[in-house]
């Protein structure tokens, strides 16, 4: 599985715009971005996925690098229930068990 | 829609004896992951299924741990016997198929091993 790099951890304030950097080099042509979070005491929960394309839903925007070798997730106004690990997957959409791998994520901290 | 049910929510067992968690996925969806959580890790797949059938367990540690998933629906995984080592969250996720696009968690079964 190709190998994604975040930062151990990154702290924001409540209501202001969040960017959270992964790094992914080794990225194959048939490698979807995928995001998940985990919230304390939790399982990890979907946010969002792309392949090319930045893309948006009610959770958060995801900002993919022309090369597609690194993406952002972008929280636009952080609240302090965004507090969670967050994750950045590599998903093989031409593999047969399309697995996900998780790494050790960024613990995100949001201050009142 | 509700979500993927997991029990016990809590286990704390002693080294050697054996233990079994269950997992009901939601409805409909075809494909059911185990993951192991330690501390301070990213989850870890032990396991996929896909209807009744074993898609990957190449991470299941198969002298002491077993999983089954009878008539596709809900499936139990079961440690015996048990380690220290053991001790971590236990997750279950499920997708309607193994492409996704996105899998749905239980909240876990937190295991202490002492």
């Amino acid at each position: 599985d190709a190998k994604t790099t975040q930062p151990n951890s990154m702290e924001s304030n409540e209501e202001e715009p969040v960017h959270l950097p992964c790094n992914h080099s080794t990225i194959s042509g048939t490698d979807y971005i995928h995001w998940y979070r985990q919230l304390p005491s939790q399982g990890p929960e979907y946010v969002i996925h792309g392949l090319t394309s930045n893309v948006n839903n009610r959770m958060a925007s995801l900002a993919i690098a022309e090369d597609r070798k690194s993406s952002t997730l972008i929280l636009h106004r952080a609240t302090l229930r965004d507090a969670a690990v967050y994750y950045c997957i590599l998903r093989d959409s031409g593999g047969s068990n399309y697995k996900l791998t998780f790494g050790k994520g960024t613990l995100l901290t949001v201050n009142p | 829609e509700a979500g993927v049910a997991q029990s016990p929510r809590y286990k704390i067992i002693e080294k050697r004896q054996s233990v079994a968690f269950w997992c009901n996925p939601i409805s409909g969806h075809a494909t059911l992951y185990w993951y192991q959580q330690i501390l301070g890790q990213g989850p870890k797949l032990l396991i996929q299924f896909q209807n009744n059938g074993v898609v990957d367990d190449s991470q299941l540690p198969k002298d002491r741990f077993s999983a089954e998933r009878l008539k596709g629906v809900d499936s139990t995984l079961k440690i015996q016997p048990a380690k220290l080592e053991d001790s971590a969250v236990y997750l279950c996720a499920s997708s309607l198929a193994p492409q996704g696009p996105g899998y749905t968690f239980g909240s876990g079964t937190r295991l202490t091993v002492v």
